[in-house]
């Protein structure tokens, strides 16, 4: 098992661009979820699935994008890049939604010039 | 909204020390607590999760507490190790498995 991978591992953008980070799982758990971890602000929830087809927005959900075709893969995207967007950012999954521990991606680190 | 504060937000102690980590949450309507582990520049991992009906987890020197009804847990690290040093992240699940995080206590652990 590779477990929760998330690509790519750094990246810089402009203002404006537009990317997609990925985040795939090969453990089949239905939840995922998308945070972004920034400096005196802690971890705050972006995005989650609960499964294949179904989306919701967390705390943070302004100016990203969603969409789960398949229980494996749980794409970002960033519309129009933003400096606010500078974050450090993690993917989680797990299998059912109260009883069991989440899994965490190593991260995508991105920068918005 | 739930809210998660831990204290205190950096720690510094001599090898061999034992202490205690501290995390409070607003709503005790809980899933479950995890405690995570995060080294500089890192992913986080999962050291010890509670569920909203168990009072204790321990794994080798961790034991982490959970007193949902006051709205507290405590981490519990035995005999401190230089390796130790981290930041230490609590996390509440109040359903969907989403988490909300405190902001960390940093920990270094001196030789």
């Amino acid at each position: 098992n590779a477990g929760v991978t998330q690509t790519p591992k750094f990246q810089v953008l402009k203002t404006g661009q537009s990317m997609t980070l990925q985040c795939a799982q090969d453990m089949n758990h239905e939840y995922m979820s998308w945070y972004r971890q920034d400096p005196g602000m802690g971890l705050r929830l972006i995005h989650y699935s609960v499964g294949a087809g179904i989306t919701d927005q967390g705390e943070v959900p302004n100016g990203y994008n969603v969409s789960r075709s398949t229980t494996e893969d749980f794409p970002l995207r960033l519309l129009s890049a933003a400096p606010s967007q500078t974050s450090v950012y993690f993917c989680a999954s797990s299998w059912g939604q109260g009883q069991e521990t989440q899994y965490f991606g190593p991260g995508t680190r991105l920068l918005v010039l | 909204k739930q809210e998660v504060t831990q204290i205190p937000a950096a720690l510094s102690v001599p090898e061999g020390e034992n202490l205690v980590l501290n995390c409070s949450f607003t709503d005790s309507a809980i899933y479950n607590l995890q405690w995570f582990r995060q080294d500089p520049g890192k992913g986080l991992t999962s050291l010890l999760l509670i569920q909203s009906s168990q009072r204790e987890q321990t794994s080798g020197r961790l034991n982490a507490s959970l007193d949902k009804s006051s709205g507290r847990s405590t981490l519990y690290i035995a005999a401190s190790q230089p390796g130790d040093s981290a930041t230490y992240l609590c996390a509440v699940n109040s359903g969907y498995s989403t988490l909300t995080f405190g902001k960390g206590t940093m920990l270094l652990v001196s030789p």
